[in-house]
C-alpha cells in the first residue's frame, strides 16, 4: 500500500539529548513537510522539501534540522537547542507542479516525550 | 502572507443536529482550501478540498463546504451529526507559488452528544 510511514510512533527522550524522528514516503512525492502539533495551537510549519538535497525553514525552525537525500526520505533531528520538544510531530508529502499544492497526505505522527 | 482562522475552538452539537464548522481565510492571491479531520493520536485524513470550479465541494461522510471570496470563507458543513464525526478539524490554506506549503488554522474539536 502506498503511503506515508512514521517511526517510532512513541519516543522518549532525555534532556540534552539529540533524537531523529523517521519519515519515508513511497508515493513518489516530490515535496515533503514536517510539522509540529501542540494542544490549541494547530499545526505548525518546522520545515519543507521541495526537491532532494534542498530545503527549507517553516515558521517554527529553530532547534530542528533536516535532511532530504533520497527522494522517499526526510528525517527531522530534534536537537538539545530546542527549548520545548515534547510535541506531536506530523510529516506529509505532496505533489508540486507549477508550483501547486493540490493536496498533502499525511502520516500517523510521532509523538516524542522529554522526560 | 496567508493565514486561516477557525472560530470556534470546541463546537458541541447533539446526534443529528447540524454541523457548522467555521473557516476565514487571509490570502492576496486565489487559495487552494483544505479541511482535514484529526481523530486522537493519529494523523490527518483530507475530507475535501477546493482549488477551482465549483465552490460547492462535497467532500467524505457526508461533509461539504462553500467557498465564498467576497467574505474569505471556507464553512464546513454537514446535515446530520453521527457520533464518529467527534474528532479535531482543520482547516489549511495553499497559494499558488513558489515553495508553498500548507498554512493550518488552529483546529475546532467537534463533540457529538446523544
Amino acid at each position: 500500500d502506498g503511503g506515508i510511514t512514521q517511526s517510532p510512533k512513541y519516543l522518549f527522550r532525555k534532556e540534552g539529548q539529540n533524537v531523529t524522528l523517521s519519515c519515508e514516503q513511497n508515493l513518489n512525492h516530490d515535496a515533503m513537510y514536517w510539522y509540529r502539533q501542540d494542544p490549541g495551537q494547530g499545526l505548525r510549519l518546522i520545515y519543507y522539501s521541495q526537491i532532494v538535497n534542498d530545503f527549507q525553514k517553516g515558521d517554527i525552525a529553530e532547534g530542528y534540522s533536516v535532511s532530504r537525500e533520497k527522494k522517499e526520505s526526510f528525517p527531522l533531528t530534534v536537537t538539545s537547542a530546542q527549548k520545548n520538544p515534547t510535541a506531536f510531530y506530523l510529516c506529509a508529502s505532496s505533489i508540486v507542479a507549477g508550483g501547486e499544492l493540490t493536496e498533502a497526505f499525511f502520516g500517523q505522527g510521532t509523538r516524542l516525550t522529554v522526560v | 502572507a496567508q493565514s486561516v482562522t477557525q472560530l470556534g475552538s470546541h463546537v458541541s452539537v447533539s446526534e443529528g443536529a447540524l454541523v457548522l464548522l467555521r473557516c476565514n481565510y487571509s490570502s492576496s492571491v486565489p487559495p487552494y482550501l483544505f479541511w482535514y479531520v484529526q481523530y486522537p493520536n493519529q494523523g490527518l485524513q483530507l475530507l475535501l478540498k477546493y482549488t477551482t470550479g465549483a465552490t460547492l465541494v462535497k467532500g467524505i461522510n457526508g461533509f461539504e463546504a462553500e467557498f465564498k471570496k467576497s467574505e474569505t470563507s471556507f464553512h464546513l458543513t454537514k446535515p446530520s451529526a453521527h457520533m464518529s464525526d467527534a474528532a479535531e478539524y482543520f482547516c489549511a490554506v495553499s497559494v499558488n507559488q513558489a515553495g508553498t506549503a500548507l498554512i493550518f488554522g488552529k483546529g475546532t474539536t467537534l463533540s457529538v452528544s446523544s
